[in-house]
């Protein structure tokens, strides 16, 4: 099984700042990577497909970037409505781990 | 565009065994490939429990693989989550998910909006 492991586990920020979020795949993973925000009470919702593409209706402040094992989710300037917990997803192979999540909290 | 919703008893007894149905809507099953199961238990991470293709073929998740039935019914255009032997640590939120062929990529998406199954006697 491939897993993913994500840093930091949390992390405390302001409005408008720039927060970054790694994922590190246990091998090669190419481009197979999505993120996920998950906010209290809910579902979860795709932001990013394979590594970079923006879903649709997602905000462009949000960017993907990475290939292989190492994989990085930017806000370039956080909102309120960002504050949430995000996971990453490798789409390589079953079966579809996820990252134990990152939790983004208001500073 | 599609909906998923997920409808099943919200009490388990341990030993017994969780079902769950997940309707879709607003398309055809049988016009995605893979449909699938998630599971999140009180304030932890995401766990992938297993996967249908319309056809009928499945993958689970190895650490659950015997316990696991997923079946669909194109008929009633929806799949179906069976976990036999439950213990309290099956106590989750689980979501039912479209695993969708973005051409670049795969990705769950839209979800449903999730049930919570307790095991407790």
């Amino acid at each position: 099984d491939i897993q993913m492991t994500q840093s930091p586990s949390s992390l405390s920020a302001s409005v408008g700042d720039r927060v970054t979020i790694t994922c590190r795949a246990s091998q090669s993973i190419s481009s197979y990577l999505n993120w996920y925000q998950q906010k209290p009470g809910k579902a979860p919702k795709l932001l990013i497909y394979a590594a970079s593409s923006l879903q649709t209706g997602v905000p462009s402040r949000f960017s993907g970037s990475g290939s292989g094992t190492d994989f990085t989710l930017t806000i370039s300037s956080l909102q309120p409505e960002d504050f949430a917990t995000y996971y990453c997803q490798q789409s390589y192979s079953s079966p579809r781990m996820f990252g134990q999540g990152t939790k983004v909290e208001i500073k | 565009q599609v909906q998923l919703q997920e409808s099943g008893p919200g009490l388990v007894k341990p030993s017994g065994t969780l079902s769950l149905t997940c309707a879709v809507s607003g398309g055809s099953i049988s016009s995605s490939k893979w449909w699938s199961w998630v599971r999140q238990p009180p304030g932890k991470g995401l766990e992938w429990i297993g996967e249908i293709y319309h056809s009928g073929s499945t993958n689970q998740n190895p650490s659950l693989k015997s316990r696991v039935n997923i079946s669909v019914d194109k008929s009633k255009n929806q799949f179906s989550l069976k976990l036999s032997s439950v213990t309290a640590a099956d106590t989750a939120v689980y979501y039912c998910a479209r695993y969708h062929d973005f051409l670049t990529g795969w990705g769950f998406d839209p979800w449903g909006q999730g049930a919570l199954v307790t095991v407790s006697s």
